[in-house]
């Protein structure tokens, strides 16, 4: 099974900062990784797919990077809207796995 | 409107059986890919099973293989997912997902709102 592992688990930050999220593979993805938005008690949301392609709806300030094990979520002028948790997958292989998520809260 | 609606969920003992249902409504159903995922309250999330736009082909993951079996009505719109011999650890919010025909069947563009099923005596 491939492993996903995500950083930082919980970040602070404030409205107006850009926000980093992490996410390391186990084995090579090549671009298959996505990205998910989940607010509490809601379904996620498909925010980037194939690494780096915006999903239609999804605010420009969202923007995915990386290839092979090392992908970035990065998210320019933090809106409080954005404040949730957000999971990184795999959709190289099946299993279909995800990373552990990431917790951006109000600083 | 594009929507997946889950129904089926609640309290069941361990080793009992339950089934699910997710109905689809406002896009062609049986073009697509499907998927169960779910997720343990404030935990993260887990991918369950997967079954191919006219049912012929299913995945599942390990911990589920032999117990779960999911299937699909493309007539009404609606897939399954028949549990058996449930599990203490099988209590999770559960999702229908919807795989993303326009490059990968297996990341989830659009999901239901969740339906939760408690194993516990």
């Amino acid at each position: 099974d491939i492993q996903m592992t995500q950083s930082p688990s919980s970040l602070s930050a404030s409205v107006g900062d850009t926000v980093i999220i992490t996410c390391r593979a186990s084995q090579t993805l090549f671009s298959y990784l996505n990205w998910y938005q989940q607010k509490p008690g809601k379904a996620p949301r498909l925010l980037i797919y194939a690494a780096s392609s915006l999903e239609s709806g999804v605010p420009s300030r969202f923007s995915g990077s990386g290839s092979g094990t090392d992908f970035t979520l990065t998210i320019s002028s933090l809106q409080l809207d954005d404040f949730a948790t957000y999971y990184c997958q795999q959709s190289y292989s099946t299993p279909l796995t995800f990373g552990g998520g990431t917790k951006v809260d109000i600083k | 409107e594009v929507q997946l609606v889950e129904s089926g969920g609640g309290l069941v003992q361990p080793g009992g059986s339950r089934r699910l249902s997710c109905a689809a409504s406002g896009f062609t159903f049986s073009s697509y890919w499907m998927h169960w995922v779910r997720q343990v309250p404030g935990k993260g999330l887990v991918w369950v099973s997967r079954i191919n736009h006219d049912g012929t082909r299913t995945t599942y993951a390990d911990s589920v293989k032999g117990r779960f079996t999911v299937s699909r009505d493309n007539a009404k719109s609606i897939m399954y997912l028949q549990m058996t011999s449930l599990r203490a650890e099988d209590t999770a919010v559960y999702y229908c997902a919807r795989g993303l025909i326009r490059w990968s069947e297996d990341a989830f563009d659009l999901w239901g709102h969740g339906t939760l099923v408690t194993v516990s005596s």
